[in-house]
């Protein structure tokens, strides 16, 4: 139980162009997702806080017009890049909250 | 605001043996929970053990175990028999109870190489 998924685990895009990751709990309900930046060979840095049915909670420096989060359903969050840019790249996790967090396998973001 | 500090970026082990890998965190709050972390390389995160801070006595998953001092603030992980299986970056992680909506305030990482 408690599987976490992220769609998708790979993405090219151009720079200057939109992309969006989704993240969902497949055998729970989630009322609070996180979405993290991982950079290589560094720690998680939490991006946003995401709750059903209202606007994601950002950290400290985290644009919120850039990184949109979108929390529609107790089994879905979305997070999206716009206007990606070649600094973006990255690996993207998400976590959803049940008892405990647990995280999707990550979506690697490469923006050319 | 709650810290947590991995002092060690790189730790090396011989397939079998134990190692021990350390984890201190700040905070005011008296109750808490503390987790370890594995990302391998895959980089799928997998909770490899949760320590509640009221609790006194050591979690411990099979071969994985802590030595949790809360007046000392630390709290390590001993990987007994250590398996090739167990590399992977290890992170030490703090979550309030009481506040931060449940967040997660992860250490640094420690590299973790099992040599055979």
């Amino acid at each position: 139980g408690a599987v976490v998924s992220q769609h998708p685990s790979w993405v090219i895009c151009k720079s200057g162009t939109s992309v969006k990751i989704e993240c969902r709990s497949l055998d729970f309900q989630a009322t609070t997702m996180f979405w993290y930046r991982q950079f290589p060979k560094q720690s998680l840095m939490l991006m946003a806080t995401s709750n059903e049915g209202s606007k994601a909670t950002y950290e400290q420096g985290v644009e919120k017009d850039k990184f949109l989060i979108n929390h529609a359903s107790l089994t879905l969050s979305t997070l999206t890049v716009t206007s990606a840019h070649p600094e973006d790249s990255s690996f993207y996790i998400c976590s959803a909250r049940a008892h405990e967090q647990y995280f999707g396998p990550g979506t690697r973001l490469t923006v050319t | 605001a709650q810290t947590v500090t991995q002092s060690q970026p790189e730790m090396s082990v011989q397939e079998a043996e134990t190692v021990t890998l350390s984890c201190t965190y700040d905070t005011s709050e008296s109750d808490y929970y503390l987790f370890w972390y594995k990302q391998p390389p895959s980089r799928q995160m997998i909770l490899v053990i949760r320590q509640e801070a009221y609790k006194q006595q050591n979690a411990t998953e099979n071969r994985f175990s802590v030595n949790f001092q809360k007046a000392a603030k630390s709290f390590s992980l001993k990987i007994s028999d250590s398996q090739l299986g167990d590399a992977a970056m290890y992170f030490c992680a703090y979550r309030s109870i009481i506040t931060s909506g449940s967040r997660l305030t992860f250490g640094e990482g420690t590299q973790l190489t099992v040599n055979p």
